[in-house]
């Protein structure tokens, strides 16, 4: 079984410019969530989506932070314009809905570097 | 909300035993994880709890106590592939979404 896939692996911009971010979960996987990792810290839930649908987007800076999931398969998070503080490692995780223990598997992550 | 407490870093030796408390203040609860996170790689699954008590999985068990707000991680027979950060987290009641805490740094010394 394919694990969750995201690209790209590291992405270094200045500050004010655009990035995106690319995931695919593992197939059949209807939840998908991005989190940001701050070096030192928890990861920290940004979006949750159910199938296409979000389910939580409350800590999303909606200003400069915005994602999607079309097909209710693969999703973009995108961040425009970029700041500083948002230097961080970017994951994506899915959960295979209705398996009791709704395990959370993670991708390998996108690390930003904002300069 | 979500509050989630863990201690920051711990260090024990090779061979030993060591336990990893995690705290939560939650306004709903739907299962406590534990995640082992190496340097620079995505976190792992260890283990769930969702009912009081201990959950057993080879050298490593977790302990859940829902009135007390509390859990820990025990790792048994302590190896050097064991340093990493350890995380614990809280899915909500509704709607299946995880808070994470801050995850402990374990330095497992020769």
């Amino acid at each position: 079984e394919a694990g969750v896939a995201q690209s790209p692996r590291y992405k270094i911009i200045e500050k004010r410019q655009s990035v995106a971010f690319w995931c695919n979960p593992i197939s059949g996987h209807a939840t998908l969530y991005w989190y940001q990792q701050i070096l030192g810290q928890g990861p920290k839930l940004l979006i949750q989506f159910q199938n296409n649908g979000v389910v939580d987007d409350s800590q999303l800076p909606k200003d400069r932070f915005s994602a999607e999931r079309l097909k209710g398969v693969d999703s973009t998070l995108k961040i425009q314009p970029a700041k500083l503080e948002d230097s961080a490692v970017y994951l994506c995780a899915s959960t295979q809905t209705g398996i009791q223990t709704y395990e959370q598997y993670f991708g390998p992550g996108t690390r930003l570097t904002v300069t | 909300g979500q509050n989630i407490d863990q201690p920051t870093e711990m260090t024990a030796t090779e061979g030993a035993i060591v336990q990893i408390n995690c705290t939560y203040q939650t306004s709903g609860f739907n299962g406590l994880f534990w995640y082992q996170q190496h340097a620079g790689e995505a976190p792992t699954f260890l283990s769930y709890n969702v009912l009081d008590g201990l959950e057993e999985k080879g050298r490593f068990s977790s302990f859940l106590s829902r009135s007390k707000g509390y859990s820990y991680l025990l790792l048994k027979e302590l190896q050097m592939k064991d340093s990493a950060s350890y995380l614990c987290a809280v899915r909500a009641l509704y709607g299946q979404n995880f808070v994470f805490g801050p995850g402990t740094r374990l330095s497992v010394l020769p």
